[in-house]
């Protein structure tokens, strides 16, 4: 069955620097979702890409889904000690709403 | 506030109890869903709802039962608890296209001993 991939598992990085997540289908998705996990916290919705190409930007995360609508990532600039959390990717079963998870990236930011 | 609500909070349960994990929203959102969550695993997907009336099972549906009497609240029940159960448990809801993406409730952590 489709499954949604998300590499790294974990990073660790220095305030400032920026963070990047990749998500992989092994099918064509028609769309993918992205939300972020605080510790201890619930999943948020972010943001969804439906185009294939789609760039969308919310302040310093940039998020991408890829020509052949089976790859995308979120990339953030600088990051700050308020991005720490997990990002997960999702993407829809074929045909159906229900959405399957990436098993998420796990960001820390060391102030 | 408008969400999506679970109860309770926390739970701990004894191997082979029953207990039923509640979840409720006032979106008027047509699609809900049960998730678990593991470490390393993500959010893994145990019975959804398309509508009141409407169940059906997802990635792990083994031990656990749904019903969608109305169209607000979508009840987990957990027939009898095993330790593998052990994990975070939300609920989540969303518009039928689920554009605007999900709506997670706080969770449930439930320890099965």
């Amino acid at each position: 069955g489709q499954q949604v991939m998300q590499i790294p598992q974990y990073q660790h990085v220095q305030e400032g620097e920026d963070f990047t997540t990749y998500c992989n289908s092994s099918t064509t998705l028609s769309n993918i979702q992205w939300y972020k996990q605080r510790p201890g916290g619930h999943p948020v919705f972010l943001i969804q890409l439906v185009k294939s190409g789609e760039v969308k930007k919310q302040k310093r995360l940039t998020f991408q889904f890829g020509e052949a609508k089976k790859n995308s990532s979120l990339h953030i600039t600088a990051t700050q000690t308020t991005d720490v959390g997990t990002y997960f990717c999702a993407g829809p079963r074929k045909d159906n709403n229900d959405m399957r998870f990436g098993a998420g990236t796990r960001l820390t930011v060391k102030p | 506030n408008a969400g999506v609500t679970q109860t309770p909070k926390f739970q701990v349960l004894k191997t082979g109890q029953s207990m039923t994990l509640q979840c409720a929203q006032d979106m008027n959102h047509e699609y809900m869903s049960w998730y678990r969550q593991d470490p390393g695993m993500g959010l893994r997907l145990i019975h959804y709802s398309v509508g009141a009336g409407i169940t059906d099972q997802g990635e792990v549906p083994n031990g656990y039962n749904v019903s969608r009497s109305t169209t607000e609240d979508f009840p987990l029940r957990l027939l009898s608890a095993a330790p593998s159960q052990t994990s975070v448990y939300f609920c989540a809801s969303s518009s039928f296209r689920g554009a605007a993406g999900y709506t997670f409730g706080s969770g449930t952590r439930l320890t099965v001993v």
